[in-house]
């Protein structure tokens, strides 16, 4: 069974400030997301990144897979209180078919204070 | 579009009651899923669903039925609840790998 670390499991900041949140594994993916869960609500799918190496921005939020596609960071830019909630990454199960089956790692509480 | 509902939104049970939680979905996906999420353990699969009329048991299947006998409707259901059945629990759905998910169901079971 693949496991995905995420890290720091929470994080409380103040507006402004920039943050980084890790997910890392000894597994390669195929492709690794991210989702943002709001307090009450179910995740939402953020971005997915499928090359090593990759970066993909979303306003001020910038998504990286790493090289050897074993890890992935997700950098917030001047955080605003907008922007807390639980954040996941999560990446499809390996080898075979996998009925588009997740893997989640355990998440990060983000709390911005204004 | 709804997107993928739940019913109910909240649940108190008895330890030993029996509940069946609703999910549908009006996207036409083919695969649908429950999940629990507890503090710090991020989402568990609990069943999936790969088409109507089939499942499969997930990471932590124990105590919990499912069945899919419309593509559009998966329902999970507790045949004796226990305290540590105590959790939030989300259906998703998906054609792919996006995964879309319903609000959740708190269920609190005493």
């Amino acid at each position: 069974t693949q496991l995905l670390e995420q890290s720091p499991q929470f994080l409380s900041i103040q507006e402004g400030e920039n943050l980084t949140v890790y997910c890392n594994s000894s597994s390669v993916f195929s492709s690794l997301q991210w989702y943002r869960q709001e307090p009450g609500e179910g995740p939402v799918l953020l971005v997915t990144v499928v090359t090593g190496g990759e970066v993909k921005k979303l306003k001020r939020l910038t998504f990286q897979f790493g090289d050897a596609r074993k890890d992935s960071s997700l950098h917030i830019t001047a955080a605003q209180p907008g922007d807390t909630g639980l954040y996941l990454c999560a990446a499809p199960g390996a080898g075979g078919t996998s009925y588009g089956k997740l893997t989640f790692g355990q998440g990060t509480i983000l709390t911005v204070h204004p | 579009n709804a997107g993928v509902t739940q019913t109910p939104k909240f649940r108190v049970l008895k330890t030993g009651q029996s509940m069946t939680l609703l999910c549908a979905q009006d996207m036409n996906h083919e695969y649908m899923y429950w999940y629990r999420q507890d503090p710090g353990m991020g989402l568990r699969l609990i069943h999936y669903s790969v088409g109507e009329g089939t499942t499969a048991k997930g990471e932590v299947p124990d105590g919990y039925n499912v069945s899919r006998l419309k593509k559009q409707n998966f329902l999970l259901g507790l045949e004796s609840a226990a305290p540590s059945q105590t959790s939030v629990y989300f259906c998703a759905s998906t054609q792919a790998y996006e995964q879309y998910f319903g609000p959740g169901t708190r269920l609190t079971v005493t």
